[in-house]
């Protein structure tokens, strides 16, 4: 058990249409991350959440965007599916940035989205 | 730009083996390196992380693995397989001030008994 709780833990969602994924991260951790995880591959990093402020970004387009609470709990949300976003949505929380002297992460279950 | 390179997507052990999950790095500064374990249809879960300490890091399930800076290798052992340890294994690499850790492309651990 990692503290961090992620919902739903399965969908189903047709191309064209709007979802969003929710995360509460461990007690007394500030920081978010999401991870994409496809079939096959390893976890590649989409956004961090400091603060209620977006803390830095990866390779992904401005469809996918979030937010986080004043409880730091987050939700991801990802615009005009497409099939490529199948995938496990991970979310990680962690202390004061990312790897800041090497921070612990813990990441949830994950999400599958499954885009038909 | 840090990258993670895992050599062999899959390997396959007899119970009782020994383990070895090789990781390499790059890191154009002294770098933080995780290693996670997923089971099937669960998130990851650390074994153990490298943070400038010892470089011999000891972690969970009885795996340990060696920093060796000359190799930039961060490679994951276990003396002794067992068929619990059936899963994959994914090498991370941070750096100081960086918001994302960079994985590798995973390698699953096979346990034949």
């Amino acid at each position: 058990e990692t503290g961090v709780t992620q919902s739903p833990t399965h969908l189903i969602k047709t191309r064209g249409q709007q979802v969003t994924l929710r995360c509460s991260s461990q007690s007394g951790h500030n920081t978010v991350s999401w991870y994409q995880q496809a079939l096959g591959q390893g976890p590649q990093f989409i956004f961090q959440y400091y603060r209620e402020e977006e803390n830095g970004r990866g390779n992904f387009p401005p469809r996918f965007s979030g937010l986080q609470f004043p409880n730091y709990s987050s939700e991801l949300n990802v615009n005009a599916l497409e099939l490529d976003d199948s995938a496990l949505y991970l979310c990680a929380s962690s202390r004061g940035g990312q790897t800041s002297s090497g921070n612990t992460i813990y990441f949830g279950e994950g999400s599958w989205l499954t885009v038909v | 730009a840090q990258s993670v390179t895992q050599l062999g997507s899959h390997v396959s052990v007899s119970e009782g083996a020994l383990v070895l999950l090789r990781c390499n790095y790059s890191s154009s500064v002294p770098p933080y390196l995780f290693w996670y374990v997923q089971y099937p249809n669960q998130g990851l879960q650390l074994l153990l992380k490298y943070t400038s300490a010892a470089t011999l890091v000891k972690g969970i399930n009885g795996f340990e693995a060696e920093f060796k800076k000359s190799e930039t290798s961060f490679h994951l052992t276990k003396p002794s397989a067992h068929m619990s340890d059936a899963a994959e294994y994914f090498c991370a690499v941070s750096e100081t001030g960086r918001r994302a850790l960079t994985f590798g492309s995973g390698t699953r651990l096979q346990v034949q008994p």
